[in-house]
């Protein structure tokens, strides 16, 4: 079936380490984002990428990196830097006809 | 600036009694408009969209929305909600110009009483 695929589903780190969240797509979609979400609040822009080896900052994309090496993979690296990691991620991607994004089902990082 | 608002936070409705969750943007031309479902550690899914034509679109789980264009707005209704209708509701708008990002509301959560 196609999809969206983030992994692991929680994901565990000490503090000062960096961690890489998978995100993987089947869809042949050109548009791919990272969200983040916090407790009781709405989604927040990380980075997205319209096009292979091409991405933009979103709003809050202090602390994190990401590459697009391949149209169907855009993984998010949480770096040392973000300064309060703990959160729900959620990878998504969009096509250029509907531009509807369908999502993956996300990964809870928590940082001790 | 190109925004949408979701002026609810919080809607607790009774099993059964209908219900209409609002959504208003901002934005210079018609974009593409979504209202998305998330429960609990999911991921988001689409319950509806709007391109163009008729204005009131229907949905998946009984829900519709109807645009319009005088008023800025994509309003999400169901005529009887169930107790699995609880959840995160977020509406969205996609520009036409491809390069541009998809924009969500701030979500509205719903809670159904029994």
């Amino acid at each position: 079936d196609g999809g969206i695929t983030q992994s692991p589903k929680y994901l565990f780190r000490k503090e000062g380490q960096n961690v890489t969240l998978s995100c993987e797509q089947n869809l042949n979609h050109d548009a791919m984002y990272w969200y983040r979400q916090d407790p009781g609040q709405g989604l927040r822009l990380i980075y997205y990428s319209q096009i292979v080896n091409d991405f933009q900052k979103g709003d809050i994309a202090e602390g994190y990196s990401v590459s697009r090496e391949k149209k169907e993979s855009f993984p998010l690296t949480v770096t040392s830097a973000q300064k309060n990691p703990t959160a729900f991620y959620l990878c998504a991607s969009s096509g250029t006809g509907g531009r509807e994004a369908f999502f993956g089902q996300g990964t809870r990082l928590t940082v001790v | 600036a190109q925004s949408v608002t979701q002026p609810d936070i919080h809607i607790t409705v009774s099993e059964g009694a209908s219900l209409e969750l609002r959504c208003n943007y901002s934005y210079g031309a018609t974009p593409y408009l979504f209202w998305y479902v998330q429960s609990p550690g999911q991921g988001l899914q689409l319950l509806l969209k709007y391109f163009s034509g008729d204005t009131l679109v229907q949905g998946i789980k009984g829900f519709e929305a109807e645009f319009k264009r005088s008023q800025s707005s994509f309003n999400l209704r169901k005529p009887s909600v169930h107790w699995s209708d609880a959840a995160e509701y977020f509406c969205a708008v996609a520009p036409f110009d491809r390069a541009s990002k998809i924009i969500f509301g701030s979500g509205t959560r719903l809670s159904i009483r029994p």
